[in-house]
C-alpha cells in the first residue's frame, strides 16, 4: 500500500502570506494526486488533480506541483477562506489513500 | 449541480451491521459514467477510503475492511448504499459519499463529496 506523508501538521500564517503544504508518497505515484481543501463539518472540496491542475471555479491563488513521489500546494496571497484543513490523495494505485492533513491556522 | 446527500443511523451497536445511504441528485447516476465511493473520518483523524463501485457493476474496496463491506447502486432511485458488518467502537466516524471519476477505467479523483454522516458505535 502507497502511504502519503504531509508536512507540516498545522501551519500558522496571515492574511497575505504565501504557504507551502507537502506531501511525500511512499512510493512512485507519478502526478495521480489530488489535493483537497476542508473545513470544519463540511465536506471536502477538489482544488487540484493530476499534481497540477486547477478545478474549474477555484481560485488562481491555489497551485500544486510536483511528481513522482514529492507534491507541494501553493496558497499564495492567502484570504480569510483559506484557513482550513488541506489533505492530498494518491490514485496511482488501489487502495487510495490521503495524507493526514495539514491544518492551516490563522496567525 | 451534483449534490450528495448521506443517511442513516446515527448509533449503532458493536457487532451489529452499519447502513447508509447516499442519494445523488441533480444528475441521473443511470446516465453518468462513474464510480460511487466510501471515505470515512474517526473524529479528529484523516480520511479512510472505503470502497467504489461503478455505476454499472464492478467494485473497488479497501483490504483493511473489504471482508466486512458490501457497496451497492440502485440506480433507479438514484441511490448508492454502504453496508459494514461486525462493528466495533473503530469504526466510530463521519461517512462520506463521493462521486469518483475514471481515466480509462481507473478510479481516480473523488469530486463531489457529501457533507457526511456520523455513525457512533456503542452499546
Amino acid at each position: 500500500d502507497i502511504q502519503m506523508t504531509q508536512s507540516p501538521s498545522t501551519l500558522s500564517a496571515s492574511v497575505g502570506d504565501t504557504v507551502t503544504i507537502t506531501c511525500r508518497a511512499s512510493q512512485s505515484i507519478s502526478g495521480w494526486l489530488a489535493w483537497y481543501q476542508q473545513k470544519r463539518g463540511k465536506a471536502p472540496k477538489l482544488l487540484i488533480y493530476r499534481a497540477s491542475s486547477l478545478k474549474n471555479g477555484v481560485p488562481s491563488r491555489f497551485s500544486g506541483s510536483g511528481s513522482g513521489t514529492e507534491f507541494t500546494l501553493t496558497i499564495s496571497s492567502l484570504q480569510p477562506d483559506d484557513f482550513a484543513t488541506y489533505y492530498c490523495q494518491q490514485y496511482n494505485s488501489y487502495p487510495y489513500s490521503f495524507g493526514q492533513g495539514t491544518k492551516l491556522e490563522i496567525k | 449541480q451534483l449534490q450528495l446527500q448521506e443517511s442513516g443511523p446515527g448509533l449503532v451497536k458493536p457487532s451489529e451491521t452499519l447502513s447508509l445511504t447516499c442519494t445523488v441528485s441533480g444528475a441521473s447516476m443511470s446516465s453518468d459514467d462513474y464510480y460511487w465511493g466510501w471515505i470515512r473520518q474517526p473524529p479528529g483523524k484523516g480520511l479512510e477510503w472505503i470502497g467504489s463501485m461503478f455505476s454499472s457493476g464492478g467494485s473497488y474496496y479497501n483490504p483493511s475492511l473489504k471482508s466486512r463491506v458490501t457497496i451497492s447502486v440502485d440506480t433507479s432511485k438514484n441511490q448508492f448504499s454502504l453496508k459494514l458488518s461486525s462493528v466495533t467502537a473503530a469504526d466510530t466516524a463521519v461517512y462520506h459519499c463521493a462521486r469518483q471519476g475514471h481515466i480509462m477505467g481507473a478510479p481516480v479523483w473523488f469530486d463531489p463529496w457529501g457533507q457526511g454522516t456520523l455513525v457512533t458505535v456503542s452499546s
